[in-house]
């Protein structure tokens, strides 16, 4: 069974900042791993997802995250914040053979400051 | 554009009636899933279906029911609704292949059960 933790229930920066939001899974077999943003009372919107070769993967309005094998890390960082990124976010993880059952995190709530 | 369209968007039902949540999916898409959310337990994954006139158990599946009569429509039930079903539902679709383990997701209904 596939689990995902993400440690921090909220973070909080201003805008321009550098952001990092950390997950953590377990699983020893293939995975994908991917990350979702919900804005407010929006359903969940993809933002982008892993599964092999480079361990650097970009996304949408400049995201990008960065898997680790020996850490069983997936984290997601921007470089520079905007106001509008805040929102809640979530990873999850899918074994290659559970058919695209995703199992999520509990998700990060992002607050960005003017 | 592709969607994934929830109805109703909210509702409002007694204990022991019985709840129909629909979804409809414009992506042409074989895979459908219902999720529920609660605050602090992100999403948990309920019904599942790979294709019309089949549904699989996911995670937490007790106390509901789905439906998939056609590829574009998935249905959950609430036979006999519970206090502790008050939630909000997503629906989402993804494709079988070229794009798979990305799951487009609908706007939630937000289900008060009284």
């Amino acid at each position: 069974t596939q689990t995902v933790s993400q440690s921090d229930a909220h973070v909080t920066v201003f805008e321009g900042d550098s952001v990092e939001l950390r997950c953590n899974y377990s699983y020893g077999g293939s995975i994908y791993l991917s990350w979702y943003i919900q804005h407010h009372g929006r359903g969940l919107q993809f933002l982008l997802k892993y599964y092999s070769g480079n361990p650097v993967v970009q996304g949408v309005n400049g995201f990008e995250a960065e898997f680790s094998k020996s850490d069983s890390s997936f984290h997601l960082r921007k470089a520079s914040v905007h106001w509008s990124d805040s929102a809640v976010y979530f990873c999850a993880v899918s074994a290659t053979s559970s058919g695209q059952k995703l199992v999520f995190g509990q998700g990060t709530i992002l607050k960005v400051y003017l | 554009e592709a969607a994934v369209t929830q109805s109703p968007r909210s509702k409002v039902a007694v204990t022991g009636g019985k709840v129909t949540l629909s979804c409809h999916q414009t992506n042409n898409h074989d895979y459908m899933y219902w999720y529920r959310q609660d605050t602090g337990h992100g999403l948990r994954l309920i019904h599942y279906s790979y294709v019309a006139d089949s549904t699989e158990k996911g995670d937490i599946p007790d106390g509901y029911k789905a439906s998939r009569p056609s590829q574009e429509n998935f249905s959950l039930i609430l036979e006999l609704a519970s206090l502790s079903q008050t939630a909000v539902y997503f629906c989402a679709s993804s494709p079988r292949l070229g794009g798979q383990n990305t799951l487009y997701f609908g706007a939630g209904t937000r289900l008060s059960v009284l």
